[in-house]
């Protein structure tokens, strides 16, 4: 079967930075997805991660290791437009299909 | 970017009647489509996977007689609810892929009653 978990919820002030873990066990990985999600919207792309190390893109950066089954998240100097939900997202390459994690609600507060 | 509407974005119906959700592909020809459900405070779920002129792929426990969908071309599906019931109320999120990387619509908002 398909695991991937991420923690429930996590708090954090604004203009500080916040990692966000996923692990996963998946029958096959082509590719980890990171998106965003406000509430009652749809998720929006943030990253994609296919090969191990850190992928930076702006105030946003991502990690991953193959080996561990591990990625992270990492958002720099925070604003209170990013409390939100943080989906990680397996590629198993099946079928275009990806297995969603249970997703991480971000509260920034001043 | 690519960009997925879908239709309505939010819709009220009786317990009993059946409603039809439309995804399109606006830019872009997709090969796949999937519709996914999501409660609140809970993370995507996948129900089926669609694709053009044949029959969706249901996840398991999605019972594909109440969930009925149609992928009549490369740039539509759509998502009919039969016999709605107040537990089918949530949010319903179409995707659409025309390689890995898939491209959400903006979700609607069923409200069974």
């Amino acid at each position: 079967g398909q695991n991937i978990d991420q923690p429930t919820e996590m708090t954090a002030t604004e203009g500080a930075i916040v990692q966000i873990n996923c692990t996963y066990q998946t029958s096959g990985f082509n590719g980890l997805f990171w998106y965003q999600q406000h509430a009652g919207e749809a998720p929006t792309f943030l990253s994609y991660n296919v090969l191990d190390g850190l992928e930076e893109k702006g105030r946003f950066s991502s990690f991953l290791s193959r080996s561990k089954g591990y990625s992270y998240l990492l958002l720099k100097e925070l604003q209170m437009k990013d409390s939100a939900s943080y989906l990680c997202a397996v590629y198993t390459g099946t079928a275009s299909k990806l297995t969603f994690g249970t997703g991480t609600r971000l509260q920034v507060t001043l | 970017g690519a960009v997925v509407s879908q239709h309505p974005s939010w819709v009220i119906c009786k317990s009993g009647t059946s409603v039809k959700i439309e995804c399109r592909s606006l830019d872009f020809q997709a090969t796949t489509m999937f519709w996914y459900r999501q409660f609140p405070k809970q993370s995507l779920m996948l129900m089926a996977t669609s694709n053009e002129g044949s029959k969706a792929t249901y996840e398991q426990g999605v019972e594909k007689d109440k969930f009925l969908i149609n992928h009549a071309s490369l740039t539509l599906s759509t998502l009919t609810v039969t016999s709605a019931h107040p537990e089918d109320s949530s949010f319903y999120i179409c995707s659409a892929t025309d390689d890995y990387e898939q491209y959400f619509g903006p979700g609607t908002r069923l409200t069974v009653t």
